[in-house]
């Protein structure tokens, strides 16, 4: 268990209509990252929020949005969806571990949420 | 040009054999670093082993180390021992810059599907 949690784990929509994915990071993580992984795409990085701020962008198409609540949870808005918007949307945080001069970083995914647009 | 390469799509491998996965990595920054996913059938991304452009050592955690050339841009993953368990999609990816608590969303290659043969 990565700690960072999604809902709904299945999502069946039709064309045309908006969903909502939510995503919450692991305790104390700040940031937020959303990828899309589809078949013709593979991975790819659509969105970041840092506390609340978006903080980058990628891949992300204009009819789809993203928010970080004040609790740090986000949500992903995904609206006039077509056929080629099925796919495994994942969100993620990022954690650093410290030793010595070390640094290890992390990136934790949550179990991601399956689309499926007919 | 790709950030992140995987040559190998698909490899077999025996069980209790070591496995190497290649990726190569194309970044002009001097700060990155380099990470590896495993995605079994049921989707989820597991975090498996971290490096940094700046790590003096290569990376190991468990089984699981990373064959680190800076030069060559190469950061090949080695699993020692397969397991069945081990059969799964593998994703090499990458973060550029300086990791700065809000900047570090991932390039990821399009993966090697790894198969465990009893």
């Amino acid at each position: 268990d990565s700690g960072v949690t999604q809902t709904p784990k299945h999502l069946i929509t039709a064309t045309g209509q908006r969903v909502t994915l939510r995503c919450s990071p692991r305790s104390g993580d700040l940031s937020v990252y959303w990828y899309q992984q589809s078949l013709d795409q593979g991975l790819q990085f659509l969105i970041q929020y840092y506390n609340g701020e978006e903080r980058a962008k990628g891949n992300i198409l204009e009819r789809f949005s993203a928010q970080q609540f004040p609790d740090l949870h986000s949500e992903l808005n995904l609206s006039s969806l077509e056929l080629g918007d099925s796919a495994l949307y994942f969100c993620a945080s990022s954690a650093y571990l410290t030793w010595g001069t070390g640094v290890q970083e992390t990136q934790y995914f949550g179990p991601g949420t399956r689309l499926l647009v007919l | 040009a790709q950030k992140i390469t995987q040559t190998q799509p698909g490899m077999f491998v025996q069980e209790k054999e070591a496995v190497t996965l290649d990726c190569t990595y194309d970044t002009s920054d001097p700060s990155y670093g380099l990470f590896w996913y495993k995605q079994p059938s049921s989707g989820e991304m597991i975090f498996l082993i971290y490096q940094g452009s700046y790590d003096q050592q290569n990376a190991t955690e468990g089984r699981y180390s990373l064959n680190f050339q800076k030069a060559r841009k190469s950061a090949n993953l080695v699993i020692s021992a397969s397991q069945l368990g081990d059969s799964a999609m593998y994703f090499c990816a990458m973060r550029e810059g300086i990791s700065n608590f809000g900047n570090e969303k991932l390039t990821f290659g399009t993966g090697t599907r790894l198969t465990i043969i009893p």
